[in-house]
């Protein structure tokens, strides 16, 4: 069964100072999707990035970066030069391409706190 | 372009009544999924539907159900309601309902069950 874990519950830092949110995935197809999504306190959902298993590339947007490692089974996500609009929680989610529900599961999220 | 809108917003329940949920996606988008968020945990997954037909469920009791209308829009509902079932409901639509396609999520409808 498809399982993702983000360990960190809270985070906490200064801003300005760069930050990493953990993924760890588990799935048995070789197939998938890995998907990273922020979640302010308004509650709605944003989807920030996909990414599809035979597609290892780190990929950069501004000060977002994502770093996809397979052999690991990470799909690790950071933020340079934080700012206090990053506050959020956020959520690493997988999709598998193979029967089953096609929806996504997600981990239980990083709660991302940026100090002034 | 509008994006995925869902109504109510909240709603106040009590044990063993009936709810629906309504959920429109963004046009052009031909599936909708339904999740459950509760404090403190991940979205979950209930269903999802495509072109009307229900493509997918989760782990979920029958007490849940939904359907979704030619213009796209959903419902779900959840009978004999649980202290358990409040949470965040949230919609999400996407424009195939393949496991690749990013998923747009609403603001969700916030339920309490007293």
């Amino acid at each position: 069964a498809q399982k993702v874990t983000q360990a960190q519950t809270e985070i906490s830092v200064v801003e300005k100072e760069d930050v990493t949110l953990d993924c760890v995935y588990e799935t048995r197809d070789t197939t998938y999707y890995l998907f990273w999504y922020k979640q302010p306190p308004s509650g709605e959902l944003v989807f920030l990035i996909r990414r599809n298993s035979f597609d290892e590339q780190n990929e950069i947007s501004g000060r977002y970066s994502w770093n996809f490692q397979k052999s690991t089974s990470s799909f690790n996500f950071t933020i340079t030069a934080s700012q206090v609009v990053d506050s959020a929680v956020y959520f690493c989610a997988l999709s598998e391409s193979g029967g089953g529900a096609d929806g996504l599961t997600f981990g239980k999220g990083t709660h991302l706190i940026i100090q002034p | 372009d509008a994006g995925v809108t869902q109504s109510p917003t909240h709603l106040i329940k009590t044990r063993g009544q009936q709810v629906t949920l309504r959920c429109s996606p963004i046009s052009g988008h031909k599936s909708v999924s339904w999740y459950q968020q509760v404090l403190g945990q991940g979205p979950q997954f209930i269903f999802q539907y495509y072109e009307k037909e229900e493509r997918g469920r989760g782990n979920f009791p029958d007490r849940f159900s939904a359907r979704q209308f030619p213009n796209y829009s959903s419902e779900l509902n959840v009978n004999a309601l649980l202290l358990g079932d409040s949470a965040l409901y949230l919609c999400a639509s996407s424009r195939s309902g393949g496991p690749s396609n990013e998923q747009f999520f609403g603001p969700g409808t916030r339920l309490t069950v007293l």
